[in-house]
């Protein structure tokens, strides 16, 4: 069963910083928060994952509280593009990596 | 170049037709993934290999088999489509490295069952 909750949608303004919420109070101390999004009608595609620490790449930034009960992905400039799901999954990288997804966070980037 | 190929993109079945689904991947990834994505819903787990070694989930109804001949294709095979398996069918890859078990996942193959 998917360990995270998200805000159904959100709305941010093209240019702007896009904040994404993820809740996953019962984390363990070995998962890992990974970050997906899915466009319509293509398959997910990973952004950034992080176990404690902050995390950045070319796509988006990863905090995540020092008690690791939640977390935000941040785009820092969205684009109309960006207009997607977001997923925030926890799991193990170990043996199979099982992906329980929640119901994600449906962005809306507006012109 | 595409990593993770799904054919075909579209598949229509009739109620009842065996079907089968396919996925190949150029990444070398020893672990393979098959999730159902039903309409306006989140991806949900069938199954996946780690190498030979084939995980059911345990709600993943009889119905869905798999194959994993090599460690390049892997197939999902629905016996007897009823109309509640209508969805998309999303195939992933891994590969298990510690700390970094990052899944890629195929464009995906809508089935239509009439």
């Amino acid at each position: 069963d998917a360990k995270t909750t998200q805000p159904t949608s959100m709305d941010c303004a093209e240019g702007r910083a896009a904040n994404l919420p993820c809740n996953h109070s019962t984390i363990s101390g070995n998962e890992y928060v990974y970050w997906y999004r899915q466009i319509h009608s293509q398959g997910p595609q990973y952004i950034i994952h992080g176990l404690k620490n902050n995390e950045t790449n070319e796509m988006a930034s990863l905090i995540i509280t020092e008690d690791r009960k939640s977390s935000t992905l941040i785009l820092p400039h969205a684009t109309l593009r960006d207009t997607a799901v977001y997923y925030c999954i926890v799991s193990i990288p170990n043996t199979g990596n099982q992906f329980y997804f929640g119901t994600g966070t449906s962005l809306t980037v507006i012109p | 170049d595409a990593m993770v190929i799904q054919n075909p993109r579209y598949q229509v079945t009739q109620f009842g037709k065996p079907v089968t689904l396919s996925c190949s991947q150029t990444l070398n990834h020893n672990v393979m993934y098959w999730y159902q994505q039903k309409s306006s819903q989140a991806p949900k787990l069938l199954f996946h290999y780690y190498d030979k070694d084939f995980n059911n989930e345990a709600d993943t109804p009889d119905n869905f088999q798999s194959r994993r001949p090599n460690t390049s294709f892997c197939f999902l095979d629905i016996r007897s489509p009823g109309l509640g398996d209508a969805a998309m069918y999303l195939c992933a890859t891994s590969r298990d490295l510690q700390g970094k078990n990052i899944q890629y996942f195929g464009a995906g193959t809508r089935l239509s069952v009439l």
